[in-house]
């Protein structure tokens, strides 16, 4: 079983709004993933979580705020988001071991009004 | 970091092989190649990756040079759900985790 799973598929909101993005494996990964593609664009890394320890920061603004509460769950807290923060926000996860394979969710579409 | 380089689209016929080139001239000794596709809206999906040797799985076949400066992924008997982008990545830096580098990759459309 190879599957991520993301909720909501799609969300709305506005630019005041506080919304939650979740993503969960059931695979043991040890490493979970935050990216954020934009129309066209390939996938950015934004987040990248290792034993449920925030390892990687790709110098994100801080309305985007990233929690793993446990090993098989990641969250993205959103907040005073801007239009141009509408995007598929992509979660993937990984063993966390030197051979790495990423496997990837379906993604949240977000539009930010 | 080592980039990749990528033709930007390709046909292909339905039924006959996809031949995916991928250059990556300043990739480090320790480094692989990944190759993952992306159909319309959905998200990544890994296919293959490899160090030196050649792999294949029940995907594809990756071939990669001796000198480890390019690589090409071959898609044997490609299908309409072959239509996606393409990406060939290096993966950066020697941390257990391991950051995915994408590029803009190879649009294949895949014609009957």
């Amino acid at each position: 079983d190879t599957e991520v799973t993301q909720t909501p598929k799609h969300l709305v909101m506005g630019m005041t709004n506080k919304k939650s993005l979740k993503c969960e494996q059931h695979m043991g990964h040890r490493a979970m993933y935050w990216y954020k593609q934009k129309a066209k664009k390939p996938p950015e890394l934004m987040f990248v979580y290792s034993y449920e320890k925030l390892s990687i920061n790709e110098s994100v603004p801080s309305r985007f705020s990233p929690e793993c509460p446990n090993s098989s769950l990641l969250n993205l807290h959103l907040h005073a988001l801007q239009p141009e923060d509408s995007a598929l926000y992509l979660c993937a996860s990984s063993r966390g071991t030197n051979q790495e394979t990423q496997y990837f969710g379906p993604g949240t579409r977000l539009l930010v009004l | 970091d080592a980039k990749t380089t990528q033709p930007p689209s390709m046909d292909c016929a339905e039924g006959r092989a996809a031949n995916l080139p991928c250059n990556h001239s300043t990739i480090s000794g320790n480094e692989y190649v990944y190759w993952y596709r992306q159909i319309h809206s959905q998200g990544p999906q890994y296919i293959i990756h490899g160090l030196k040797n050649n792999e294949t799985n029940e995907m594809a076949s990756l071939i990669i040079t001796e000198d480890r400066k390019s690589s090409t992924l071959i898609l044997p008997h490609a299908t309409l759900r072959d239509t996606a982008v393409y990406y060939c990545i290096v993966r950066v830096g020697t941390d257990s985790w391991g950051k995915l580098q994408f590029g803009a990759g190879t649009q294949v459309v895949v014609t009957p």
